[in-house]
């Protein structure tokens, strides 16, 4: 079974440009989650998707961050535009439902200069 | 203070001795996870668990809920284990809470 995959892996961007990272969660998993973590913390949730809908995004900065689950699989998270301060990795997770174990993708790692 | 803390912070071993990472939670809880993150960020669940211990392989977690506080141990450990061990609690509201991590370090 393909785990949680992520791409791209590695983003360098300049500020004020837009920029877009995108996952595929496991297959059957309703349950979609973002996260952000900074160098030596540990994740920050940034939404939850339970299939197309976004259950929690109240840690989602929304004046410059976006995130859609068309049709509740793949996932696409923006930021436009980004700012030095965006610099971290952005992980993707999934689980079958609440309350069920979360399987994590490699995360894409953003520098943004 | 965080809602999930860890300790010790940072670990040094050399290769073969037993580790004890802990975790203790401030907040009412529906399971515990202890994740391992390797270099490079990708992140692998190592256990979920809501009472009890568990085993795997070289790795057994453990956890009080009274006391609300959880250990991973590695026994014999191996420079492979070296990575950041990092302890999640799933809230009542489903919400993944996030412990800064263990960083371990496994000598030769």
């Amino acid at each position: 079974e393909a785990g949680v995959v992520q791409s791209p892996r590695y983003k360098i961007i300049e500020k004020k440009q837009p920029v877009a990272f995108w996952c595929n969660p496991i297959s059957g998993h309703n349950t979609l989650y973002w996260y952000l973590q900074n160098l030596g913390q540990g994740p920050e949730l940034l939404i939850r998707y339970e299939n197309e809908e976004a259950v929690d995004d109240s840690q989602l900065p929304k004046d410059r961050f976006s995130a859609e689950r068309l049709k509740g699989v793949d996932s696409t998270l923006k930021i436009q535009p980004a700012e030095l301060g965006d610099s971290a990795v952005y992980l993707c997770a999934s689980s079958r439902q609440q309350n069920t174990e979360a399987f994590f993708g490699q995360g894409t790692r953003l520098t943004v200069v | 203070k965080n809602e999930v803390e860890q300790s010790p912070q940072n670990l040094t071993a050399q290769e073969g001795e037993f580790i004890t990472i802990n975790c203790s939670y401030s907040v009412g809880i529906s399971a515990l996870h202890w994740l391992q993150q390797h270099p490079g960020g990708g992140i692998v669940s190592l256990f979920m668990l809501s009472s009890g211990k568990k085993k795997h392989g070289r790795l057994i977690a453990t956890i009080n809920i009274q006391e609300k506080h959880s250990s991973l141990h590695i026994t014999a450990s191996h420079p492979r284990d070296s990575a950041v061990y990092i302890c999640a609690v799933r809230s009542g509201t489903d919400k993944l809470i996030f412990g800064t991590g263990t960083r371990l370090q496994v000598f030769p």
